[in-house]
């Protein structure tokens, strides 16, 4: 069975501050690795994806993650976060053997303040 | 390209009543996802389609809801009867054929008093 951790409920910073959102995952297979966001009330709008390659993943608005298979983790990361940040993050994961069944973390909300 | 359409954005019932969700997935996308999201949670799947067939309704409380998605394309969810604990947002997704990303709609967020 495959589960995703998200080590941090909230995460308060202030904005132009760099920010790392932690993503643990658990699998006994080959995974795929996903950040969703979530503006309030808006539904989920994919940040990047790594299915394969470069370990190094880039996504929209200026963020990144880093695929670490030796520690099952795939964090979130931003050089300087913008007010306009303010979101909810989710971390999923896909089992290569489905190909579509996405499991999601419990979500990590960040909160950019002046 | 028009996204992931859903309606209605809100709805506000009683316990023991019905209520009826509608999605229209992304044009040509055959996989088509519902989830229930709690209020602090992520997303969980309830049912997925594949065309007009279903893939995995292993989630989807049974006695009380259905989904169905008769031309392969609109689908709707619905709840009967409704209870307390439905309290939610009902999120619609969609994923072309050789993807693996899914697309989200705005939801629907249910509240049962």
């Amino acid at each position: 069975a495959q589960s995703v951790t998200q080590l941090d409920s909230q995460v308060p910073v202030f904005e132009e501050a760099p920010v790392e959102l932690r993503c643990n995952y658990s699998s006994s297979v080959s995974v795929y690795l996903f950040w969703y966001v979530q503006y309030p009330n808006q539904g989920l709008q994919l940040l990047l994806k790594y299915l394969s390659g470069s370990t190094l993943v880039k996504g929209i608005n200026g963020f990144e993650a880093e695929f670490n298979k030796s520690q099952t983790s795939f964090h979130l990361r931003k050089p300087s976060v913008h007010i306009s940040d303010t979101a909810e993050y989710f971390c999923a994961v896909i089992h290569t053997g489905t190909a579509s069944k996405l499991t999601f973390g419990t979500g990590t909300r960040l909160q950019v303040t002046l | 390209e028009a996204g992931v359409a859903q309606s209605p954005r809100y709805k506000i019932i009683e316990k023991r009543q019905s209520v009826a969700f509608w999605c229209n997935p992304i044009s040509g996308h055959a996989t088509l996802y519902w989830y229930q999201q709690i209020l602090g949670q992520g997303p969980k799947l309830l049912i997925q389609f594949q065309n007009n067939g279903v893939v995995d309704d292993s989630q989807l409380p049974k006695d009380r809801f259905s989904a169905e998605r008769l031309k392969g394309v609109d689908s709707t969810l619905k709840i009967q009867p409704a209870k307390l604990e439905d309290s939610a947002v009902y999120l619609c997704a969609s994923r072309g054929q050789g993807l693996y990303e899914q697309y989200f709609g705005p939801g629907t967020r249910l509240t049962v008093t």
